[in-house]
């Protein structure tokens, strides 16, 4: 038990243009999901915390307004990366919470790139 | 704020040889600890964790001691594998904290060789 995916596994997209990342707890209920940033060689780096049916926690330095994230069930979060550009090329992992306990699993991540 | 430091890769190692990655962690309140594993081309799999003082996680031979007093949760393995040849990431989660995210430490390549 405790799988989680995303889609797409990858993708590739031109500047200016939106991207949607779902994320999904196949076999459990997640009040929180995170979504995190790793960028090559580097550590994960946390960009928000989605609780289901409020609005996300956005960690210092990243733009609510760039990287949308809903929640709009207790399985699905999903990151919209608007007005992508090069710089927003990455890695993007989720990550889901399984009720009190504070053990995160992981989808297997969204490799963006923006051309 | 709370960190986690973990030793500069990558480490090669022969296969069967013993591994140690080092991992220390500054925190307040009380943290769990963790270990995940990210095999090339994959996302990351908790390998192990240990929620309170001198709690010893264990899993695929793998394992790692929460001591309080060093602030430390190192991994260790007694005989690795050619299959262990991953990233590994030492976190925490601040259990007083709900909802609160994993710090993770910038992790540490394994390569083991044959």
């Amino acid at each position: 038990g405790a799988v989680v995916s995303q889609h797409p596994s990858w993708v590739i997209c031109k500047s200016g243009t939106s991207v949607k990342i779902e994320c999904r707890s196949l076999d459990f209920q997640a009040t929180t999901m995170f979504w995190y940033r790793q960028f090559p060689k580097q550590s994960l780096m946390l960009m928000a915390t989605s609780n289901e049916g409020s609005k996300a926690t956005y960690e210092q330095g990243v733009e609510k307004d760039k990287f949308l994230i809903n929640h709009a069930s207790l399985t699905l979060s999903t990151l919209t990366v608007t007005s992508a550009h090069p710089e927003d090329s990455s890695f993007y992992i989720c990550s889901a919470r399984r009720g009190a306990t504070d053990t995160q699993y992981f989808g297997p991540g969204t490799r963006l790139t923006v051309l | 704020g709370n960190s986690v430091t973990q030793m500069e890769g990558p480490v090669t190692l022969s296969e069967e040889a013993f591994l140690t990655i080092n991992c220390t962690y500054t925190a307040t309140g009380y943290p769990s600890l963790f270990w995940y594993v990210q095999y090339p081309g994959e996302g990351l799999q908790l390998l192990l964790k240990a929620t309170k003082a001198d709690d010893k996680g264990s899993n695929k031979g793998f394992e790692a001691t929460y001591r309080k007093e060093t602030t430390s949760f190192h991994l260790e393995k007694g005989s690795v594998q050619v299959s262990d040849s991953a990233v590994y990431f030492c976190a925490l989660s601040d259990q007083s904290q709900a909802g609160t995210a994993l710090i993770f430490g910038k992790g540490t390549t394994l390569s083991v060789s044959s």
